[in-house]
């Protein structure tokens, strides 16, 4: 699986657009990118997930150019409540959802 | 559904006692996965069944652990003897083959906070 990488963490203010970015450079053809958000004292949580281009969910967008070596998780007006550690993953589809989680960004989004 | 449930929720044990971790998947999803969460070492994969068979245990940590899958609805993780290194948050998720080139979601239990002593 593509070793992914993504800053540590993040600050934010209440209202703001936050854009988190992954590298994954060695992105296999059938590998997925995929994102998770996990808040304190809670199992992690599906974002949001896509394979080329621009997706766009209820909760936020992806952005993957066209070599897929990297991705852009956007949070647009970003509340407290979004204070959580985010998650990039790429998948092979294939394997029933196996996710090898790395470190994850830490966003804090403050007042 | 109620999502994928977990008991117990915190378990504080002695050292060297044997502890047993349970989970029950989401009705329907044939993939089921077992993770630990520390500080250290982040969230990682221990095991995952497909229709209640292993197919990779490569991530479980020694003999000292093992996990069994008895049917579509139950899974245990044991670990026997525990040490204090065990101390972790253990998740379980569930997921459903998906059709078409899509992840399937991995849908996670509240997970089980495990202290040992």
């Amino acid at each position: 699986l593509a070793k992914t990488t993504q800053p540590i963490s993040m600050d934010s203010y209440e209202g703001q657009e936050v854009n988190i970015t992954c590298s994954h450079n060695n992105i296999a053809t059938n590998d997925y990118i995929t994102w998770y958000q996990q808040f304190p004292s809670q199992g992690p949580r599906f974002i949001i997930q896509g394979y080329k281009t621009k997706v766009t969910n209820e909760v936020a967008s992806l952005f993957i150019p066209a070599d897929r070596k990297s991705s852009t998780l956007s949070l647009p007006r970003v509340s407290l409540s979004d204070t959580a550690v985010y998650y990039c993953l790429v998948a092979f589809y294939n394997q029933g959802g196996k996710l090898i989680f790395g470190q994850g960004t830490e966003l804090s989004v403050k007042p | 559904d109620a999502g994928v449930i977990q008991s117990p929720r915190h378990e504080v044990t002695e050292m060297g006692q044997e502890v047993t971790l349970r989970c029950k998947p989401i009705s329907g999803h044939d993939y089921l996965f077992w993770y630990r969460q520390t500080m250290m070492r982040g969230l990682e994969l221990l095991i995952y069944f497909n229709n209640n068979v292993p197919i990779d245990d490569s991530g479980m940590p020694e003999d000292r652990f093992s996990a069994k899958m008895p049917n579509a609805s139950f899974s245990t993780l044991k670990i026997q003897p525990s040490e204090p290194r065990d101390s972790a948050v253990y998740f379980c998720a569930s997921s459903a083959s998906g059709t078409g080139e899509v992840i399937p979601e991995a849908f996670f239990g509240q997970g089980t906070r495990l202290t040992v002593v």
